[in-house]
C-alpha cells in the first residue's frame, strides 16, 4: 500500500462550489504539507502543518484552509473554488526534523469549470 | 524577489553522457538543498540532498554540488539511461522552514 494517499485523484467541479482533498499518511511523520503544481510555476506551497496543533501558511495559501484532524490526516479545503485554482495539487509528509527528504503522495488533478 | 531557476530549455542527451542540470537562485539563504525527480502523473521523489557547508555530494550515478557564493546547485547524472529521462526539481529549505521549488528541467535521454 502507498505510504502518502490522496482522494479524490480527479475532481471536476463549478466556481462557486466547495472542495475537500483528502491526505492520508502511514509513515508515522509529524510534519505534512501541501502544494500545487502549475506549468512553468513549479510546486509552491499552500499550507504546512508540523503536528496536529501547529498550521502555517505557505506561500500562496489564499482561498485555501486546511484542516489537521489527526497525525496521519491533513485535508486542504477551498471554500468557493474558482478557475485559477485549477491544478495538480500534491500532499507530502516529513520527518520532525526538516532535513530529511519530503514524502510525495500521487497527487489530486482538479479543474475548476 | 526571491526566484529559483532551473534549465529553462527542455535537456535532451545521448545515452551514455553525462547529464548537467543546473539550479540557481537569488535572495534565499537556504540552509540545504534538494534535488527530486518527478515522473508525469506521479508525485516527485527525493534522490540527493545536500547542506549549506557542503560541497559535493555523490550517489551511485548521482553527483550534487551546491556553490553558496555562486548561489548554484549542479546536479550531474553519469553514464545516462533512458531510464532517467524525467523531470528534475531543486528545492531549498529557506528561513522558516518553508520548501521552495524550481520549475524543473525535463531531461530525455536517447537511447
Amino acid at each position: 500500500d502507498a505510504d502518502v494517499t490522496q482522494t479524490p485523484r480527479n475532481r471536476i467541479t463549478k466556481t462557486g462550489k466547495r472542495i475537500m482533498l483528502e491526505c492520508s499518511q502511514t509513515k508515522g511523520h509529524d510534519r505534512m504539507y501541501w502544494y500545487r503544481q502549475d506549468p512553468g510555476l513549479g510546486l509552491r506551497l499552500i499550507y504546512y502543518s508540523f503536528d496536529v496543533k501547529d498550521i502555517n501558511k505557505g506561500e500562496i495559501s489564499d482561498g485555501y484552509s486546511v484542516s489537521r484532524q489527526a497525525q496521519a490526516k491533513f485535508s486542504l479545503s477551498l471554500e468557493s473554488a474558482i478557475p485559477n485554482q485549477t491544478a495538480l495539487y500534491f500532499c507530502a509528509t516529513s520527518v520532525t526534523s526538516g532535513f530529511n527528504e519530503q514524502f510525495f503522495g500521487p497527487g489530486t488533478r482538479l479543474t475548476v469549470l | 524577489s526571491q526566484k529559483i531557476e532551473q534549465n529553462s530549455e527542455a535537456l535532451n542527451i545521448q545515452e551514455g553522457k553525462t547529464a548537467t542540470l543546473t539550479c540557481n537562485y537569488t535572495n534565499y539563504s537556504p540552509a540545504y538543498l534538494q534535488w527530486y525527480r518527478q515522473d508525469p502523473g506521479r508525485g516527485p521523489v527525493f534522490l540527493l540532498l545536500i547542506r549549506e557547508n557542503e560541497k559535493e555530494k555523490r550517489k551511485e550515478r548521482l553527483k550534487v554540488t551546491f556553490d553558496t557564493t555562486l548561489k548554484q546547485s549542479l546536479f550531474h547524472i553519469t553514464a545516462s539511461q533512458p531510464a532517467d529521462s524525467a523531470t528534475y526539481l531543486c528545492a531549498l529549505l529557506n528561513t522558516g522552514n518553508q520548501f521552495y521549488f524550481g520549475t524543473g528541467t525535463s531531461l530525455t535521454v536517447i537511447p
